[in-house]
């Protein structure tokens, strides 16, 4: 089974610091995203990367980066928290090849920014 | 920007009954995929359908492709507890590689 481990799951910060969510896969998967869940928004795609050290943005980049160093780790970064970054962050992964093979994902980070 | 909404957003219902959850747009789709989430975990497939008007049934969940490709539906007969849970549905954008999710659509199956 694929595994997709998230490194907190949950983290509460201060606005202006620097967070770090991790995430790290062990099947060798190309594919690596991250989105943000909020109640009655679904999920939405913040940045994803199909190799390493390559990173796309997705439709709610602002305010996050990315690091994809390792094809089994690709990092989220919030540079400046703020309080508007509240939320459940999920991380998954997809193999290479067919648009509609499944996500895999992890269990979430859920982030309170006070 | 593609949306995908889910409709109803919440249902509350007792074991037994059955229901059905709609996930609509104006966009076409290359294919849909369904992922129940259960409380403190991330989403996990339950079906992808490829081919409008296409339907596949997983025990009692039967899915549906509209024929446009547009829309499709999840029907639950004879509803559990252990359906509980968050349904979202996805779609794959047209030339792209990206999944657009739905907005959600939040089951509790009392007992």
């Amino acid at each position: 089974d694929v595994k997709v481990t998230q490194s907190s799951r949950y983290l509460v910060k201060r606005t202006g610091e620097k967070v770090f969510l991790e995430c790290v896969q062990d099947m060798d998967h190309e594919n690596m995203f991250w989105y943000r869940q909020d109640p009655g928004l679904g999920l939405r795609l913040i940045y994803f990367s199909y190799d390493v050290k390559m990173k796309e943005k997705g439709d709610i980049p602002e305010g996050y980066s990315v690091s994809r160093e390792k094809k089994e780790r690709f990092s989220l970064i919030l540079e400046s928290a703020s309080t508007n970054q509240t939320s459940m962050y999920l991380c998954a992964s997809r193999g290479r090849g067919a648009y509609n093979s499944p996500l895999h994902f992890g269990n979430g980070t859920r982030l309170t920014v006070t | 920007t593609q949306l995908l909404e889910q409709s109803p957003q919440f249902l509350s219902i007792q074991e037994g009954e059955n229901l059905t959850v709609y996930c609509n747009s104006s966009s076409v789709f290359s294919s849909l995929q369904w992922y129940r989430q259960e409380p403190g975990e991330g989403p996990v497939l339950l079906v992808t359908v490829v081919t409008g008007g296409e339907v596949k049934k997983l025990k009692r969940l039967t899915f549906q492709f509209g024929d446009a490709r547009k829309d499709s539906s999840l029907h639950i007969t004879a509803a559990q507890t252990g359906d509980t849970g968050l349904y979202l549905c996805a779609g794959a954008a047209l030339n792209t590689d990206k999944l657009i999710f739905g907005t959600g659509t939040r089951l509790q199956v009392f007992p």
